[in-house]
């Protein structure tokens, strides 16, 4: 069945890095986009990124722009959030969720979730 | 950027039937996505493209979406259907996706 799982959160001092990874299986990365979403403490749903099915094309929210990269490796079926100079204001949970594009695109399968905690 | 605006709470009795709203400029000119986020768990979609429901989705859940106001209704409201929903939309012209602040659903 169709399956998303988020991995590599964990606590990052304000400046530092991190790299999340979603292991995608049930489905092939190449045949879906998928979109990293991250929820903030006492805040909703923001949209940050995502990757084409081909790979070709990417996508930020102005909120992460130059900061993260979205990335993918089709032999692991996996993409990648490439997050650099972190604020404490990107403390949140991240989701990877894959992303339907026959019209207008929504998010039909998510991840669980993992946790990024920003402090010094 | 298209902002959508949802009422921060809406709080109705078991059986009843709650209505979660979602505006926004001509919203009834686009597609409307809604979710349901639970306590500590993932979204879950439960409304794509207006009105329809993907499977596993009970019919209790209908949307519908014209002129400014998009609508979530939920009939026979259960102690279970509590949770945060978010209505999502697509800017065409940024391809990005936007979502609403979210509406708390409270069952009294």
């Amino acid at each position: 069945q169709v399956q998303l799982v988020e991995s590599g959160g964990g606590l990052v001092k304000p400046g530092g890095s991190l790299r999340l990874s979603c292991a995608v299986s049930g489905f092939s990365i190449t045949d879906y986009y998928i979109s990293w979403i991250r929820r903030a403490p006492g805040k909703g749903l923001e949209w940050l990124s995502y990757i084409s099915s081909s790979g070709t094309d990417t996508n930020h929210a102005d909120s992460v722009k130059g900061r993260f990269t979205i990335s993918r490796d089709t032999a692991k079926n996996s993409v990648y959030l490439q997050m650099n100079s972190l604020r404490a204001e990107d403390m949140a949970v991240y989701y990877c969720a894959r992303e339907r594009r026959l019209g207008s695109p929504y998010l039909d399968n998510w991840g669980q979730g993992t946790l990024v905690t920003v402090s010094s | 950027s298209y902002v959508l605006t949802q009422p921060p709470s809406v709080s109705v009795a078991p059986g009843q039937t709650a209505r979660m709203t979602c505006g926004g400029n001509n919203i009834g000119g686009k597609s409307v996505h809604w979710y349901q986020q639970k306590s500590g768990q993932a979204p879950v979609l439960v409304v794509y493209e207006d009105s329809d429901r993907p499977s596993g989705i009970p019919e209790r859940f209908s949307g519908s979406n014209s002129d400014n106001t998009a609508t979530l209704a939920i009939s026979r409201v259960e102690a279970g259907d509590e949770a945060d929903y978010y209505c999502q939309v697509w800017d065409r012209s940024r391809d990005r996706l936007e979502f609403g602040g979210g509406t708390k659903l409270t069952v009294l």
